[in-house]
């Protein structure tokens, strides 16, 4: 199976910031490589996917790079509803393996 | 509207099995693989397996191999999930969701709360 490991865990930050979360993979992804946003009490929402491509209706404020096995979410000029816990997953090789989430806390 | 709604939440014995449905809308089913994944209160996200609705081909987790089977009914366009043997770390809510374009899971369940108890 294909580790993944987000750093860092959690981060505050504060309205108007730009935020970088990181997402290591034990393996070559290939760049299959897809970042997630989740609130409380709501399924996760696609934001990234192939590592660099925004999703559709995704604010231009998130971006992703990165690839092989290191990928990068950035967050620039934090809203207040981008306040929430970040996840990353690749979706190379099944199964399917998530990072353990990161969460952005207001500052 | 392309969406995909679940059935409503479970409370089950230990022991016991749960089935999940997932019906899908505003999309072509048999074109775009369904996963299943599950969330535990407070934890992270953990994939099941998927099934292919075209081909009826599934693809499971190692550590749920002989629990879990999912299933679909092209008829109605949707999708099950059942889990057997269920015990107390099973409790997590169970999403299905599509595998769309460049293998992002791009549509959510809003997802089923299964709850294990004696």
């Amino acid at each position: 199976d294909i580790q993944m490991t987000q750093s860092p865990s959690s981060v505050s930050a504060s309205i108007g910031d730009t935020v970088t979360i990181s997402c290591r993979a034990s393996l070559n992804t290939g760049g299959y490589l897809n970042w997630f946003q989740q609130k409380p009490g709501q399924a996760p929402k696609l934001l990234i996917y192939g590592a660099s491509n925004l999703h559709s209706g995704v604010p231009s404020r998130f971006s992703g790079s990165g690839s092989g096995t290191d990928f990068t979410l950035t967050i620039r000029s934090l809203q207040p509803e981008d306040f929430a816990t970040y996840y990353c997953q690749q979706s190379y090789s099944t199964p399917m393996t998530f990072g353990q989430g990161t969460r952005l806390d207001i500052k | 509207q392309e969406q995909l709604v679940q059935s409503g939440a479970e409370l089950k014995k230990p022991g016991a099995s749960v089935k999940v449905s997932c019906k899908t809308s505003g999309y072509s089913f048999t074109g775009y693989f369904i996963h299943w994944l599950r969330q535990a209160p407070g934890e992270g996200l953990e994939w099941l397996g998927w099934i292919n609705p075209y081909s009826g081909t599934t693809t499971y987790a190692q550590r749920f191999q002989g629990r879990v089977t999912v299933t679909t009914d092209t008829t109605i366009d949707t999708t099950y999930m059942h889990l057997s043997g269920l015990k107390s770390d099973d409790t997590a809510v169970y999403y299905c969701a599509r595998r769309g374009r460049g293998a992002g899971i791009d549509i959510w369940g809003q997802g089923t709360m299964v709850t294990v108890s004696s």
